[in-house]
């Protein structure tokens, strides 16, 4: 079955880069039918979606209002695996951040979720 | 402020039928399918109900839902204490071209 696995680091200071990687095993990230999706959550916030990445033919990328900006996603085919980068992080972008998968059948619902990575951004 | 609106919270005795409800717009509800989502503490969110009212395998029939116009809810019937935690639901919004959640309902079971 699908499933995801995301790594990365948990401390990042103010105005860097966040970068998180999720690897996939069960089905490839160029999928025809998937789309990729990273979304975070925090107590202020609750769950809020970030944006997805899919392919069809060629890469496509959706991304929320809120980070579009400072978002970038980074499918590598190589390896199997999905990467986020935000930069320009404040405090505020401290949270659980999660990838999941939309398998494209579900309407929109993403069925299988990596474990989470908590990020605290402080100096 | 989220695009989808539930009530901060709800709550039930054990074997009582409880409504969650999520509010929203004819962008995102009036147009698309809507998902319920159960979160517990320390773990990921949880797909409960897709495609307004379609359970994946493994749910209990306990977790239903429905769509109305530019509204939906999820009913939990027979609470039980395990049911005790947050549920969001999601869809959506063609106008924001983005997944949008509501802000979650925190359901205690009394």
């Amino acid at each position: 079955q699908v499933q995801l696995q995301q790594s990365g680091p948990g401390l990042v200071k103010p105005s860097q880069t966040l970068s998180l990687t999720c690897a996939i095993s069960g089905e490839s990230v160029s999928s025809n039918s998937a789309a990729w999706n990273w979304i975070r959550q925090s107590p202020a916030r609750g769950l809020e979606w970030l944006g997805r990445t899919y392919y069809r033919s060629k890469w496509y990328n959706d991304y929320a209002v809120s980070v579009k900006s400072r978002i970038t996603f980074n499918p590598d085919t190589s390896k199997n695996q999905l990467s986020v980068q935000l930069n320009s992080v404040t405090p505020e972008d401290t949270a659980v951040y999660y990838c999941a998968r939309d398998p494209g059948n579900l309407g929109y619902g993403m069925d299988v979720w990596g474990q989470g990575t908590t990020v605290i951004v402080s100096s | 402020q989220s695009v989808l609106t539930q009530p901060p919270s709800a709550s039930g005795t054990p074997g009582q039928r409880v409504t969650i409800s999520c509010s929203g717009s004819r962008s995102n509800i009036g147009l698309n399918p809507v998902n319920w989502y159960q979160k517990l503490p320390g773990t990921a969110p949880k797909l409960l109900i897709y495609s307004n009212n379609q359970r994946p395998s493994g749910v209990p029939d306990r977790f239903s839902a429905s769509k109305s116009v530019t509204s939906a809810s999820l009913a939990i019937s027979g609470l039980q204490s395990e049911d005790e935690t947050d549920y969001y639901c999601s869809t959506w919004d063609d106008s924001l071209n983005s997944l949008v959640f509501g802000g979650g309902t925190k359901l205690t079971v009394l």
